[in-house]
């Protein structure tokens, strides 16, 4: 079956450094690769999302590259703020699956001024 | 555009009480479902739905009940709340294939 595995936190960082989060994946199939992002007190939110190989997913400053051969899709920030504390999920679709979603396990970030 | 709606945001029940989570979406998705997020688990897909009239379990179905009679309408039940069930539950909505999914808001149940 499809599985996503995150690296586990939490990372704690001062702001403006630089932030990687680990992620790498099994599916059957072609899967789609997302990252989503859950801010304090609120619902889960697309941050960005790859669904071909060697695709570069980006937005607000982060981005992840889909590398098939390394089955990763590990989420990259130059600088980060403040304002990036959250938690953060890798996740994968697959018409192997169903079409369902499989989420990574989330990886806690908190950005100290 | 509300997007996707929960309803309670929370809630406290007691333990054999029975309650249902709303959760509504106005974006004509075909696919629905259910999640509970538990500190070090991730999401784990409870029940889903591929259309009206259809549904399927997902990793952890046991104690909830689901159906979906519109497609604007995915409600989840609790037959018999016990502690274990105690989590914060989020509904997602999408067109069906590989594509991003949208989250409600979330309901925080606690059974004591």
């Amino acid at each position: 079956g499809n599985s996503v595995t995150q690296m586990e936190g939490p990372v704690t960082l001062s702001e403006e450094a630089f932030l990687t989060i680990n992620c790498t994946y099994t599916a059957t199939g072609y899967p789609s690769l997302f990252w989503y992002v859950q801010y304090p007190g609120e619902g889960l939110q697309l941050l960005l999302k790859a669904t071909k190989a060697d695709d570069k997913g980006s937005n607000k400053g982060f981005e992840a590259t889909y590398r098939k051969e390394t089955t990763s899709f590990h989420l990259e920030k130059g600088s980060v703020q403040v304002s990036d504390s959250a938690v953060y999920f890798c996740a994968l679709i697959s018409g192997g699956s169903n079409y369902k979603l499989t989420f990574g396990k989330g990886t806690l970030l908190t950005v100290n001024p | 555009n509300a997007g996707v709606t929960q309803t309670p945001k929370f809630q406290v029940l007691k333990t054999g009480q029975s309650m249902t989570l709303q959760c509504a979406q106005d974006m004509n998705h075909e696919y629905m479902s259910w999640y509970r997020q538990d500190p070090g688990m991730g999401l784990r897909l409870i029940h889903y739905s591929v259309g009206a009239g259809i549904t399927d379990q997902g990793e952890v179905p046991n104690g909830y009940n689901v159906s979906r009679s519109t497609t604007e309408d995915f409600p989840l039940r609790l037959l018999s709340a016990a502690p274990s069930q105690t989590s914060v539950y989020f509904c997602a909505s999408r067109i069906y294939g590989n594509t991003e999914a949208f989250f409600g808001q979330g309901t925080r149940l606690t059974v004591v």
